[in-house]
């Protein structure tokens, strides 16, 4: 099963709002509402941030919110601050019952 | 609070078994659902290795099927990962996390541990 396809990298400025893409397949994300998205600053581990394509744990901010069309995902931040600087992956669950991620976005806050 | 913490060997020779264990507090792991290790080479994505039950289910990650296994010790509120036959290729921090089957997510994870393998 091959990782989610994600940009390598986004930029946007304070108060900006960004979106990374997650692209997968119909064996993975287009028929499968087990989309997450982990949020990492360096040197720490993922944190969970979006859950079932766009749910949000308790405790995370309502600027992060999530989104699916066909077999791409979407997260977006609006009102980017400094501290949402870090490395995004998404995951899915698949047909071959696995969970797959994506290879992971870097956010530089400009 | 869930808490996770790993623990094993900085360097594993190759070909040799990779042993970690990761120990959870504020949550018993007989309670319900499943605990996973993840891992990630320096600079690359994350990798879902396989997880355990505490009913002795497990799951493995079909690309790793020959190699991992997961055990589980619910007297000390354990679980374990052995990975055999190790190469640099498996250089990686090892992460586990409680993997939440219903929503296939981890919602809680360890700090990870660096496992460098070299002679």
């Amino acid at each position: 099963q091959s990782a989610l396809t994600q940009p390598a990298s986004v930029s946007g400025s304070p108060g900006q709002s960004i979106t990374i893409s997650c692209t997968g397949t119909s064996s993975d994300i287009g028929v499968y509402n087990y989309v997450s998205w982990y949020q990492q600053h360096p040197g720490k581990a993922p944190k969970l941030i979006i859950y079932n394509v766009s749910n949000r744990p308790s405790g995370v901010s309502n600027r992060f919110s999530g989104s699916k069309s066909g077999n791409t995902a979407s997260l977006t931040i609006s009102g980017l601050q400094a501290e949402d600087e870090a490395d995004y992956y998404c995951s899915s669950y698949t047909s071959s019952s696995t969970v797959i991620f994506g290879g992971g976005t870097k956010l530089t806050v400009l | 609070q869930v808490q996770l913490q790993e623990s094993g060997p900085g360097l594993v020779k190759p070909s040799e078994t990779l042993s970690l264990t990761c120990t959870v507090s504020g949550y018993s792991i007989s309670s319900s659902y499943y605990w996973g290790w993840i891992r990630q080479p320096p600079g690359k994505g994350l990798e879902l290795i396989g997880s355990i039950h505490y009913s002795g289910n497990t799951y493995y990650n079909p690309s790793l099927k020959s190699r991992a296994t997961i055990s589980g010790d619910t007297s000390k509120n354990q679980f374990s990962l052995k990975l055999s036959s190790m190469t640099a290729a498996d250089t990686a921090v090892y992460y586990c996390a409680r993997h939440d089957r219903g929503r296939e997510l981890m919602d809680y994870w360890g700090q990870g541990t660096l496992v460098t393998v070299s002679s």
